[in-house]
């Protein structure tokens, strides 16, 4: 069965911190994807990957960055982290290329920045 | 990009059928379009795909018209354990929207 596993179900950081946020899937997929999902705003798009190495931005990049030295590792990356990064943060991979097939998620991390 | 436009809510009770509508007026010709299933604290899980006319799985069925600006979710006879969000996806926009709240009722 495919899996993608995140790190934490549940993390708290303080105003300031260096966050990271692990993500691991086992289907050898070439796409990853971080969304953060917020009441009444649904999911956004914050980056994706579509290679090792290879980043875009999603719709919402300020604030993070990532990083995916391995192909089935994808890392979202708070640099400094504020209070309006509290959310639930999930990770999705996809087959790449021109497939249609669905992205897998995790279960999320809720963060909650003090 | 093609965006996608949702209700955000809707009631139905037990047995009934219920239909969930998502506009994607800009839809690109290769794309499909996803419907996702989530719980809470869980992540969306797939539902359905469908690239035009109708597709039907198990779970639930999929009308896509002809020039395919809109896409419809029908699920028969919904149970109590059908109470989730809906999203629907255009695979181009990797972008799932606000979705739409389904609440099943006794």
């Amino acid at each position: 069965d495919v899996k993608v596993t995140q790190s934490s179900r549940y993390l708290v950081k303080r105003t300031g911190e260096k966050v990271f946020l692990e993500c691991v899937q086992d289907m050898d997929h070439e796409n990853m994807f971080w969304y953060r999902q917020d009441p009444g705003l649904g999911l956004r798009l914050i980056y994706f990957s579509y290679d090792v190495k290879m980043k875009e931005k999603g719709d919402i990049p300020e604030g993070y960055s990532v990083s995916r030295e391995k192909k089935e590792r994808f890392s979202l990356i708070l640099e400094s982290a504020s209070t309006n990064q509290t959310s639930m943060y999930l990770c999705a991979s996809g087959l790449g290329g021109d497939s249609n097939q669905p992205q897998h998620f995790g279960d999320g991390t809720r963060l909650s920045i003090l | 990009l093609a965006k996608t436009t949702q209700p955000i809510s809707m009631d139905s009770y037990e047995g009934q059928e219920v239909n969930i509508t998502c506009s994607h007026n800009n839809i690109a010709t290769n794309d499909y379009i996803t419907w996702y299933q989530q719980f809470p604290s869980q992540g969306p899980r797939f539902i359905i795909q469908g690239y035009k006319t109708k597709v039907k799985n198990e779970v639930a069925s999929l009308f896509i018209p002809a020039d395919r600006k809109s896409s419809t979710l029908s699920l028969p006879r919904v149970s109590l354990s059908d109470t989730a969000v809906y999203y629907c996806l255009v695979k181009s926009t990797l972008t799932f929207g606000k979705g739409t709240m389904l609440l099943v009722s006794p």
